[in-house]
């Protein structure tokens, strides 16, 4: 079964500080892999999400990852924090065989110290 | 244009009673899921719509559980004999066609609160 793990569960970093959360996927084949923010009160935003091809996407927000086959991981990446980032980041896993849903990791709570 | 809404924004209600929480996907999304997010247990798949297909239910947590998708748009989740176990928020998501590749849009959720 497929299964994300973030290991870190709160993050604190300083604002223009570079940034980088963690994210662990068990899967067998391919995997979907995406990462979504949530800011307090709101729903869930798609940050980014890799299918194919090449290892490093590029999202919004400044925002990156690079998926790492030989590592299982996809980490998200920003070269500058501005404190409007801070927020819980959540990484997700779909499977081709599972229809479109997704298993979530834990979630990683960033904080931004000015 | 608009995005995925739910109602209510937060329930609280008492254990043993029955709760109906609505969804209204995206105009013109086929797919429609139900996640259910809590301490402890993070963000859960609970069911998914795919247009007139039968629902995927593997992620209901008990018989309480229930959801239905009227006319290939609105769904309702209900929750009978709600136990204190059920305080989440409940987030619904809907995406154009099923599949892994397909992009999930997400609502501000029902925030559930079980007394």
């Amino acid at each position: 079964a497929q299964s994300v793990t973030q290991p870190d569960i709160h993050i604190t970093v300083s604002e223009g500080a570079s940034l980088e959360l963690r994210c662990n996927y068990s899967y067998g084949a391919t995997p979907y892999l995406f990462w979504y923010v949530q800011s307090p009160g709101q729903g869930l935003q798609l940050l980014l999400k890799y299918f194919s091809g090449d290892t490093l996407v590029q999202g919004i927000k400044g925002f990156e990852a690079e998926f790492k086959r030989s590592q299982s991981s996809f980490n998200l990446r920003k070269p500058s924090v501005h404190w409007s980032d801070a927020a819980e980041y959540f990484c997700a896993v779909g499977a081709s065989n599972q229809g479109g849903k997704l298993i979530f990791g834990q979630g990683t709570e960033l904080s931004v110290k000015p | 244009g608009a995005g995925v809404s739910q109602s209510p924004s937060n329930k609280v209600t008492e254990k043993g009673k029955d709760v109906e929480l609505r969804c209204d996907p995206i105009s013109g999304h086929t797919a429609l899921y139900w996640y259910r997010q809590s301490l402890g247990q993070g963000l859960e798949f609970l069911i998914y719509f795919q247009g007139n297909s039968a629902p995927d239910k593997s992620g209901l947590p008990s018989d309480r559980f229930s959801a239905e998708r009227t006319g290939g748009s609105v769904s309702t989740l209900t929750i009978q004999r709600t136990q204190q176990e059920d305080s989440a928020v409940y987030l619904c998501a809907s995406s154009l066609v099923r599949g892994p590749q397909e992009t999930q849009y997400f609502g501000p959720g029902t925030r559930l609160l079980v007394l």
